[in-house]
């Protein structure tokens, strides 16, 4: 069956960089668009970046755009989010997350999230 | 892309119904018939239970459905069961390939 798993997360410093990884599986990972999905403690999920199946189109929201990287390495079957200029408002879970097949507008699968904690 | 406006919690008493509002505007859930409802218990991820604003996805129980006026979804939850209780998010296709999601629900059985 479809699993996600993600790794990389931890505690770091404002400022600083960080790389998140989801690896993909019981899935044709490079026909599928996936996502980032973020959820501050205690708070509300907030959709981060998009990546189209071939890598080729990305987006971002805005409280992201110009800080976060998302990317994708298709024979490797993994999803990569590069965060900089980390500040405590990241902070949060980081899922990874794909859309049905025929690229609808939701997500039918997700993972268990990585946890990501930026404090000084 | 500010958040869709969500009430922070709505209750209900066993076999009640319940309804949740989602409004958005008319960039994201008023041009879009792609609004999805999230389900999500604590320390879990969360899972989809209504798509394209009224779509259950198999293995999804009936008694969830979803329905969309102007800028305003709703989900509603009839014949309310103890499993219920969780937090409840919806979420918005608003153009250019970004989404928006609500603030979120908490969902309580009295």
């Amino acid at each position: 069956q479809v699993q996600l798993v993600e790794s990389g997360g931890g505690v770091v410093q404002p400022g600083t960089s960080l790389r998140l990884s989801c690896t993909g599986s019981g899935f044709i990972f490079r026909t599928f668009d996936m996502y980032w999905v973020r959820q501050a403690p205690g708070k509300g999920l907030e959709w981060v970046a998009i990546v189209s199946h071939d890598g080729d189109k990305r987006f971002y929201s805005d409280s992201v755009k110009g800080r976060f990287a998302v990317s994708r390495d298709n024979p490797k079957n993994t999803l990569y989010l590069d965060m900089n200029s980390l500040t405590p408002d990241d902070t949060g879970l980081y899922y990874c997350a794909k859309d049905p097949p025929g690229g609808r507008y939701y997500f039918d699968s997700w993972g268990p999230g990585t946890l990501v904690t930026v404090s000084s | 892309q500010s958040a869709l406006t969500q009430p922070a919690s709505v209750s209900g008493s066993p076999g009640q119904s319940i309804t949740i509002s989602c409004i958005g505007t008319t960039s994201d859930v008023g041009s879009f018939d792609l609004v999805s409802w999230y389900q999500q218990y604590p320390g879990k991820a969360p899972k989809v239970i209504i798509f394209d604003v009224t779509q259950r996805p198999s293995g999804v129980s009936d008694r969830f459905s979803g329905s969309k006026s102007g800028n305003t979804a709703s989900l509603t939850i009839s014949g309310l069961q103890a499993e219920d209780e969780a937090d409840y998010y919806c979420c918005s296709y608003a153009g250019s390939s970004t989404f928006v999601f609500g603030l979120g629900t908490t969902v309580t059985v009295l």
